[in-house]
């Protein structure tokens, strides 16, 4: 249980076009997804706390107008990065939490390799 | 704030050579504590956890030990394999229900 997917694993895509990354949690409802970015020397950062039915939010530094973030329904999460640039190129994961918490464990995705040319 | 540190990478080990992957943590209250394992192209996968003090996890081989008094969740491996080729990350859950990661570490096992 509690598989999270990622949708497209990879992408490559022009620069100035927009790119939506789905994450779908499975096999249970996340009200509460998270969406990282891992940089090439393997750290994660954090980017966003994805709220079902309210506003996402954004940690310091992200631009949410650039990164737009939308949880339409208990299992699915949309990041969305706008006018993409090069070095927006990077790899995305997203993450979720069981309801109510669990234990405080994350589960991820397979994450998104995106290439901005 | 809370904040994870592990040790530098990478970590060359032959194969059944034994390992260790220190980290420490600083944070308030009593924080769940995890290792998580990415290995290469994929996203990150729940390798072993521990929810209190003197707690042990353990899962495929590796182990960590929850221990409070020198806030430490170091893993553990007796005999490495090539399979175990991986990042490595340690994070805790603490009090603000968000998960703090460290920076990763590389280990790489040769024959």
């Amino acid at each position: 249980g509690a598989v999270v997917s990622q949708h497209p694993s990879r992408v490559i895509c022009k620069s100035g076009t927009s790119v939506k990354i789905e994450c779908r949690s499975l096999d249970f409802q996340a009200t509460t997804m998270f969406w990282y970015r891992q940089f090439p020397k393997q750290s994660l950062m954090l980017m966003a706390t994805s709220n079902e039915g309210s506003k996402a939010t954004y940690e310091q530094g992200v631009e949410k107008d650039k990164f737009l973030i939308n949880h339409a329904s208990l299992t699915l999460s949309t990041l969305t990065v706008t006018s993409a640039h090069p070095e927006d190129s990077s790899f995305y994961i997203c993450s979720a939490r069981l309801p109510g918490g669990g234990t405080g464990e994350l589960f991820f995705g397979e994450g998104s390799r995106l290439t901005v040319l | 704030g809370d904040s994870v540190t592990q040790m530098e990478g990478p970590v060359t080990l032959s194969e059944e050579a034994f390992l260790t992957i220190n980290c420490t943590y600083t944070a308030t209250g009593y924080p769940s504590l995890f290792w998580y394992v990415q290995y290469p192209g994929e996203g990150l996968q729940l390798l072993l956890k521990a929810t209190k003090a003197d707690d042990k996890g353990s899962n495929k081989g590796f182990e960590a030990t929850y221990r409070k008094e020198t806030t430490s969740f170091h893993l553990e491996k007796g005999s490495v394999q090539v399979s175990d080729s991986a990042v490595y990350f340690c994070a805790l859950s603490g009090t603000a229900s968000k998960l703090t990661f460290g920076t990763g570490t590389r280990l790489q096992v040769t024959l």
